[in-house]
């Protein structure tokens, strides 16, 4: 069965770097886009970034843009998120995604991780 | 980019139907098929609904249904029950310079 397991997150002070991981199972990983989506506390979803399946192409949203960088390891099935110059507001569950079709991109997102909860706060 | 627009809340009594509706701009909802829904439970990941306006995953009930007319596409869910009971945020490809906005969410309470 398909699985993703968000980890990484914790404390970390304004200005540090934090790095997210998904692993992947229970599908064949190199053919489907990733994303990551979070969830600030008591808040609505935020889409943040998105892989491509050959990891060649990537998006992000404008709210993180220059600060995280997504990245894959087809031979590990695994998805990065690094996060640089944190701010309060990247407070948030950060989620992995995976796109719903592989060898597409439609915009939506048929499994997620659990989640793992990013803190900045000094 | 700003969030598509949405009811804060919606309720209605088990049977009933209920819509949610999700509000953009030509540059999102109303350009593009790739429109979906999600459905979020306290403390859960959100579990994809329909995707491309009106499609229904395997394994989601077909109470829920989806549509869209211009700008703004719509969530059915008909023959309402208590596990209906979340948080539904609808999401959309846009055209700006961040690609994907989800809605600004909806309670739904089966009273």
């Amino acid at each position: 069965q398909v699985q993703l397991v968000d980890s990484g997150g914790g404390v970390v002070q304004p200005g540090r770097s934090l790095r997210l991981s998904c692993a992947a199972s229970g599908f064949t990983f190199s053919t489907y886009s990733m994303h990551w989506v979070r969830q600030a506390p008591g808040k609505g979803l935020e889409w943040v970034a998105v892989i491509s399946s050959d990891g060649n192409h990537d998006y992000y949203a404008d709210s993180v843009k220059g600060r995280f960088t997504i990245s894959r390891d087809n031979s590990k099935n695994t998805v990065y998120l690094q996060m640089n110059s944190l701010r309060a507001e990247d407070t948030a569950v950060y989620y992995c995604a995976r796109e719903t079709r592989d060898h597409e991109t439609l915009w939506a997102f048929d499994y997620w991780g659990q989640g793992t909860l990013v803190t900045v706060s000094s | 980019q700003s969030a598509l627009t949405q009811p804060a809340s919606v309720s209605g009594s088990p049977g009933q139907s209920i819509t949610i509706s999700c509000t953009g701009t030509s540059s999102d909802v109303g350009g593009y098929k790739y429109v979906s829904w999600y459905q979020q439970h306290p403390g859960k990941a959100p579990k994809l609904t329909i995707y491309d306006v009106s499609n229904r995953p395997s394994g989601v009930s077909n109470r829920f249904s989806g549509s869209k007319s211009g700008n703004t596409a719509s969530l059915t869910i008909s023959g309402l029950q208590a596990e209906d009971e979340a948080d539904y945020y609808c999401g959309s490809y846009t055209s700006s310079s961040t690609p994907y906005v989800f809605g600004t969410g909806t309670k739904v309470t089966v009273l």
